[in-house]
Parts: structure tokens; C-alpha cells; sequence
């Protein structure tokens, strides 16, 4: 399958500090990216979908405000989560749509943030 | 509200044993169907997607599709202990719209 690269796989910071994320797509061009979070002992739920080139689509109830995307290459989306706070700890994963025999996405490995 | 259900387990299997697991959907013109593993604390590894009514194999794996009643189904034969993981039934509304919705997950274990 196609390899969808995250970094950092873990950080932690302080209330109120920012954070990136950043998700490659290492073989492949992907136009579109996703950005997922998921809470303990919970399904993935998506946040936006990032287009190359152009704004963010948000899902309901996600402060584009305060995460952040950017997807300034076919490789490359990054998610910002700015003035983090404790309720913000969570697993982030981004997916990347490959359009091969047939589309699927595969994931990243995924990035642990923890805000203290 | 477009939802993807399944049972959330866990659901124990004897080593060997056919494992199946279960998927509903409430979106009927939903046309993607997928499957998703996810270990503890890693992210989720595509397994298998579905697009057609009917039986789609790959390996030990069997994805079932059932688009009248709205069922997805993942047969897992001759279970490993590596099998032992979270899956996923996740749908998308329709081709070229890939929004993928996540069911809950259903925990396997699986007993040597």
C-alpha cells in the first residue's frame, strides 16, 4: 500500500503553546488529505479535509480557528493546533486519498499529543 | 444522522476459528465500503475495501456486501493471534465523495 508518513509521533507541551503536525504522503501525490482525532476508546472522527492549494473544509464543530491546515504541496498537509489546552490531548491521524486501481486512503502512523 | 454500527465486543475467537464481524449503515446511497485494523495505540491499516454486492477475498480475509439490507461483513479465517486488534467498518457516502464515516470499532481477541 501507499506510505503516509506523521511527524512527530508524540508531543507534549503546555497550555497555551502551539503545535504541528505535519503529514507526508512519501510516494504518491495526494491532492486531498485528512485530518482525524481520536479519544480513548473512540472511533476516529474526522475534523476537515485538506485540499492542495486551497482552504480547508471543516466538519461541524471544529474551530478552523484554532486547528489550523495548510496543504502547500501535493506531499504535505500540516495541522496547527493553536493555544492548546488539556482538552485538546488526543490522537491525531491524517489520511491521504491514493488513487490507484481503485481510490482508497491510507493512514498516517498518527501523533500523540498530550497538553499539561 | 448518517451512521455506521457495529458491535463494539469484545468478541473472543479459538485460534484457527473463523472470526466474523459485523457492520451496518444507515446511508443507503452509500457506495464505499471499507475495513480498517487498528492496534492498540497505532493508527488504523486498510484491510480491505468493498464496492459490489456479493463476496471479495483477499487471503484469509472476506469482505461481504449486502446493500439491500444495508450489511457489511468481514470474515477472518484460520484466526492468528496477530489478529487480535480493533476493526473498523468505515463507509463513504459515494464514489468521488470520500468522506469516510467511522463505526465504533469492534475489539477481536483471539485465543491461542
Amino acid at each position: 500500500g501507499a506510505v503516509v508518513s506523521q511527524h512527530p509521533s508524540w508531543v507534549i507541551c503546555k497550555s497555551g503553546t502551539s503545535v504541528k503536525i505535519e503529514c507526508r504522503s512519501l510516494d504518491f501525490q495526494a491532492t486531498t488529505m485528512f485530518w482525524y482525532r481520536q479519544f480513548p476508546k473512540q472511533s476516529l472522527m474526522l475534523m476537515a479535509t485538506s485540499n492542495e492549494g486551497s482552504k480547508a473544509t471543516y466538519e461541524q464543530g471544529v474551530e478552523k480557528d484554532k486547528f489550523l491546515i495548510n496543504h502547500a504541496s501535493l506531499t504535505l498537509s500540516t495541522l496547527t493546533v493553536t493555544s492548546a489546552h488539556p482538552e485538546d490531548s488526543s490522537f491525531y491521524i491524517c489520511s491521504a486519498r491514493f488513487w490507484g486501481a481503485e481510490e482508497t486512503q491510507y493512514f498516517g502512523p498518527g501523533t500523540r499529543l498530550l497538553v499539561l | 444522522q448518517k451512521e455506521v454500527e457495529q458491535n463494539s465486543g469484545p468478541l473472543s475467537v479459538p485460534e484457527g476459528a473463523i472470526a466474523s464481524l459485523n457492520c451496518t449503515y444507515s446511508d443507503r446511497g452509500s457506495q464505499s465500503f471499507f475495513w480498517y485494523r487498528q492496534y492498540s495505540g497505532k493508527s488504523p491499516e486498510l484491510i480491505m475495501f468493498i464496492y459490489s454486492n456479493g463476496d471479495k477475498e483477499d487471503g484469509r480475509f472476506t469482505a461481504q456486501l449486502n446493500k439491500a439490507s444495508q450489511y457489511v461483513s468481514l470474515l477472518i479465517r484460520d484466526s492468528q493471534p496477530s489478529d487480535s486488534a480493533t476493526y473498523l467498518c468505515a463507509v463513504t457516502p459515494g464514489f468521488g465523495n470520500e468522506k469516510l464515516t467511522f463505526g465504533t470499532g469492534t475489539r477481536l481477541t483471539i485465543i491461542p
